[in-house]
């Protein structure tokens, strides 16, 4: 499975745009780009997922490279509740399994 | 009305102990995984199963073992708890392969042995 490169950690405001990064150089044509997070004592949740082209819905936006081998998960107004530990993840047609990584952990501050 | 849904949430139980979690989801999937969250946070998948079939079996040690009654159902039975087996449990499900969209998780399970 290709791998995934995230922050550690980031910091944001409340109110602001917050751009989460992910690296994934050796990422292959059929793997798509997923992004879940999870929230203090809480299971995983879903955020977004694209393969090629950028993609949004009502909780984010993906923006994908060109190349494809970065994307940025996009929160275009971050608030409290968006704190919480942010997983980007490859999955391709063949793969049965989700597998997390260290994720990034966002801090929002008031 | 929950999609996922563990029982127990919380366990604390003696080593040497048996015991089970046990999994329901009401979305219609065909596909459930259980998930263990160690004290570092780190989530690794332990199982699946595709249709009540087991599909991913992840070097998990014997004393562990899933039960799949019917699709909207996956349980956990640990036999001979350990120490190193406190950890959060998730079970989560899906329709086809995780590529297709989202795996829907539950609360988890919190498993404490003493």
């Amino acid at each position: 499975d290709a791998k995934t490169t995230q922050p550690n950690s980031m910091e944001s405001n409340e109110e602001e745009p917050v751009h989460l990064p992910c690296n994934h150089s050796t990422i292959s044509g059929t793997d798509y780009i997923h992004w879940y997070r999870q929230l203090p004592s809480q299971g995983p949740e879903y955020v977004i997922h694209g393969l090629t082209s950028n993609v949004n819905n009502r909780m984010a936006s993906l923006a994908i490279a060109e190349d494809r081998k970065s994307s940025t998960l996009i929160l275009h107004r971050a608030t409290l509740r968006d704190a919480a530990v942010y997983y980007c993840i490859l999955t391709s047609h063949n793969t049965d399994k989700l597998i997390f990584g260290t994720g990034t952990r966002l801090q929002v501050f008031p | 009305d929950t999609a996922v849904s563990q029982t127990p949430k919380y366990l604390v139980t003696q080593m040497g102990n048996d015991k089970s979690i046990k999994c329901e989801q009401n979305l219609g999937h065909d596909t459930m995984y259980w998930y263990k969250q160690d004290s570092k946070k780190f989530l690794k998948i332990m199982f699946s199963y595709n249709n009540k079939e087991l599909i991913i079996n992840e070097t998990v040690p014997n004393r562990f073992s899933p039960k799949s009654p019917d699709k909207a159902h996956l349980n956990l039975h640990i036999n001979s708890l350990e120490l190193g087996d406190s950890a959060v449990y998730f079970c989560a499900s899906s329709q086809g392969r995780p590529y297709t969209g989202e795996l829907f998780f539950g609360e988890g399970s919190r498993l404490t042995v003493l």
